[in-house]
């Protein structure tokens, strides 16, 4: 049974600082990862979409790293901002029916 | 991006009472519509899958009969919580995928999400 873990549960840190979010899964066999930002009480953002051939995908000053063999990904943030505060949440696909196996989120709190 | 819009956006009802939530995908036309329960501090979880004109699947423990879902067309699907008690109060968040490009490439589009209130 897949499960998604993401480390740390909470991370704050002072403007400007480069960071790094991790995400793990016990089942290599995906067929894609996506990175999600929440605002408190509000719904979803797609950040970034990694499909299981990709290594990396960018936006911006985000870049998220896939390495399936391990079980992991990364999402580099650069040059944070006080807006990037929200609970950052990985998804694995397993399959081509798009249903999301979710880790619980890392809450990001940048210090102005 | 493709649009997702989601009503209400928040909603207090009495216990025992129904509430409806709508799903709407405004710029395409959504096959499959995701419906999500997340409560405080906990990460989303899928209550049910449903594909445009057929009946919903639900996820175990989720019941069918009080959470009831109707996708009747490619653009609106529909969350009728029943009965509602004060458990039932969270954060709903439907999600859909369809016929566009960029969906088809496994990304999902998500709505604001529905915060329930059952006193």
């Amino acid at each position: 049974k897949q499960e998604v873990t993401q480390i740390p549960a909470a991370l704050s840190v002072p403007e400007g600082e480069n960071l790094v979010l991790n995400c793990s899964f016990t089942d290599s066999a995906i067929y894609n990862l996506q990175w999600f930002r929440q605002d408190p009480g509000k719904g979803l953002t797609s950040l970034l979409l990694i499909q299981s051939s990709q290594r990396e995908q960018t936006s911006g000053r985000l870049n998220a790293s896939l390495d399936k063999s391990s079980g992991r990904s990364t999402l580099y943030i650069a040059a944070s901002q006080p807006g990037d505060s929200a609970t950052y949440l990985c998804a694995v696909s397993p399959d081509s029916n798009y249903q999301l196996i979710w880790g619980a989120g890392t809450k990001l709190i940048i210090k102005p | 991006g493709a649009v997702v819009s989601q009503h209400p956006s928040r909603v207090i009802c009495k216990s025992g009472t129904s509430v409806k939530i709508e799903c709407r995908s405004l710029d395409f036309q959504a096959t499959t519509m995701f419906w999500y329960r997340q409560f405080p501090k906990q990460s989303l979880m899928l209550m049910a899958t449903s594909n445009e004109g057929s009946k919903a699947t639900y996820e175990q423990g989720v019941e069918k009969d009080k959470f009831l879902i109707n996708h009747a067309s490619l653009t609106l699907s529909t969350l009728t919580v029943t009965s509602a008690h004060p458990e039932d109060s969270s954060f709903y968040i439907c999600s859909a995928r369809g016929r566009r490009q960029d969906v088809n490439t496994g990304e999902l589009f998500f709505g604001e999400g529905s915060r329930l209130t059952v006193l």
